[in-house]
């Protein structure tokens, strides 16, 4: 099962940012948090990702409380071409090895 | 464009019968991921290799099973085929085995009727 929780759906409007929460409040010490997004059904496209510390990429800013139980995906200047699913995704261990384990993911909307 | 591979784009079959799907990782990545992704639902783990050994399972049926090649291209057998198999099948690559920022490849969309 999933560790994280993320609204269903969400509206932009387009040229605003776009902050995208998810919950995670059973993520352990080691786990890290990452950020994929899936445009229509093509293959998801990796993001962002961290552990503790936030992070900034060209593509989008990662927030993480300072307990680790949440984190917020921010792209600064959303534009429409940013529609698609957003997947908040922790990394577990899994057979002495880690995984990535999908939920749902987040239907981020950007209107013009 | 990813740099990951797959082919082919769609596969149509009936019920009972069995498929391979192929991927062909980004040059130098090592580790292959399948995934599957049924209607309007999340991507569904199936099987990890790197550097051609078998890394870790997921979610995979027995009638599954893959393999990667020595020059690490993987494929995907599907057997047996149900209609509940009709999904996007996705191949992922990474550097590594610890590395999970993958890199997808644009899926291949299976009907089974």
């Amino acid at each position: 099962d999933a560790k994280t929780t993320q609204p269903p759906s969400m509206d932009c409007a387009e040229g605003r940012a776009a902050n995208l929460p998810c919950n995670h409040s059973t993520i352990s010490g080691n786990e890290y948090v990452y950020w994929y997004r899936q445009i229509h059904s093509q293959g998801p496209q990796y993001i962002i990702h961290g552990l503790k510390n936030n992070e900034t990429n060209e593509m989008a800013s990662l927030i993480i409380t300072e307990d680790r139980k949440s984190s917020t995906l921010i792209l600064p200047h959303a534009t429409l071409r940013d529609t698609a699913v957003y997947y908040c995704i922790v990394r577990v261990a899994l057979d002495s090895n880690y995984q990535l384990i999908w939920g749902a993911g987040t239907k981020l909307i950007i209107k013009p | 464009d990813s740099g990951v591979t797959q082919t082919p784009k769609h596969l149509i079959t009936a019920t009972g019968q069995r498929v391979t799907l192929r991927c062909s990782p980004r040059s130098g990545d090592l580790s292959v991921y399948w995934y599957q992704q049924s209607l309007d639902q999340g991507l569904q783990f199936l099987i990890q290799y790197y550097n051609g050994e078998e890394r870790a399972k997921g979610n995979i049926l027995e009638r599954f099973s893959a393999q990667q090649f020595p020059d690490l291209h993987s494929e995907l057998n599907l057997s047996s085929l149900e209609l509940g198999d009709s999904a996007l099948y996705f191949c992922a690559s990474s550097p590594s085995g610890g590395s999970y920022e993958q890199y997808f490849g644009p899926g291949t969309r299976l009907t089974v009727t």
